[in-house]
């Protein structure tokens, strides 16, 4: 169970398009959802909070207008990165957290993104 | 001071033998411990999870929580080769629910 599925797995791209990853908690709801960020040989950095039907909350540094996050269903978030530029290039990992107490979030495989 | 620190490593240790990983918090009030693997290249896995003082046993795998200490470990018994990967550390705080904060992680290395 708590399978989450992220998709893509990679993205290369040119500098100045926009790209979308998604979400899915596959075997259960997700009311919340987290995206974070993480460069090589550095810990995860979390984004931004995403919670089903409200706007995101995101983390102190993190332009929300070029990190588009979309919550639209209990079972699916997405990430949408504007205008990629090289800087953006990154592993990005999404998690959902399931409901009740003290539950623990888990991770979809990540999507590598190379904007060339 | 970091709020959740880990010994970036790497820490080695040979075939079948007990690997130990430990982490600090700073925060007095951190409510929900958790133990992660991360193999290069990959997203993070949940090996353990754990809330309460004392030891919890999940097959090779053990967390121990110390609150008054404000330290969280982990042991890995017949240590693997598979067992290589980077074990972040993680936990909530309690002014912010759910959101975890990572330490930065241990790489283990399990040698033939």
């Amino acid at each position: 169970g708590a399978v989450v599925s992220q998709h893509p797995s990679r993205v290369i791209c040119k500098s100045g398009t926009s790209v979308k990853i998604e979400c899915r908690s596959l075997d259960f709801q997700a009311t919340t959802m987290f995206w974070y960020r993480q460069f090589p040989k550095q810990s995860l950095m979390l984004m931004a909070t995403s919670n089903e039907g409200s706007k995101a909350t995101y983390e102190q540094g993190v332009e929300k207008d070029k990190f588009l996050i979309n919550h639209a269903s209990l079972t699916l978030s997405t990430l949408t990165v504007t205008s990629a530029h090289p800087e953006d290039s990154s592993f990005y990992i999404c998690s959902a957290l399931g409901q009740g107490a003290r539950q623990p979030q888990h991770f979809g495989d990540g999507t590598r993104l190379s904007i060339l | 001071q970091k709020e959740v620190e880990q010994n970036s490593g790497p820490l080695s240790v040979p075939e079948g033998a007990i690997a130990s990983l430990n982490c600090t918090y700073s925060d007095r009030g951190s409510q929900s411990f958790f133990w992660y693997r991360q193999y290069s290249g990959k997203s993070p896995e949940l090996i353990m999870s754990i809330y309460s003082n004392g030891d919890k046993e999940d097959g090779r795998f053990t967390a121990q929580l110390n609150k008054a200490s404000q330290y969280v470990s982990l042991l890995i018994r017949d240590s693997q080769p598979s067992d290589s990967a980077t074990y972040l550390c993680a936990v909530t705080l309690p002014e912010t629910a759910s959101k975890l904060t990572f330490g930065t992680g241990t790489r283990l290395q399990v040698t033939l």
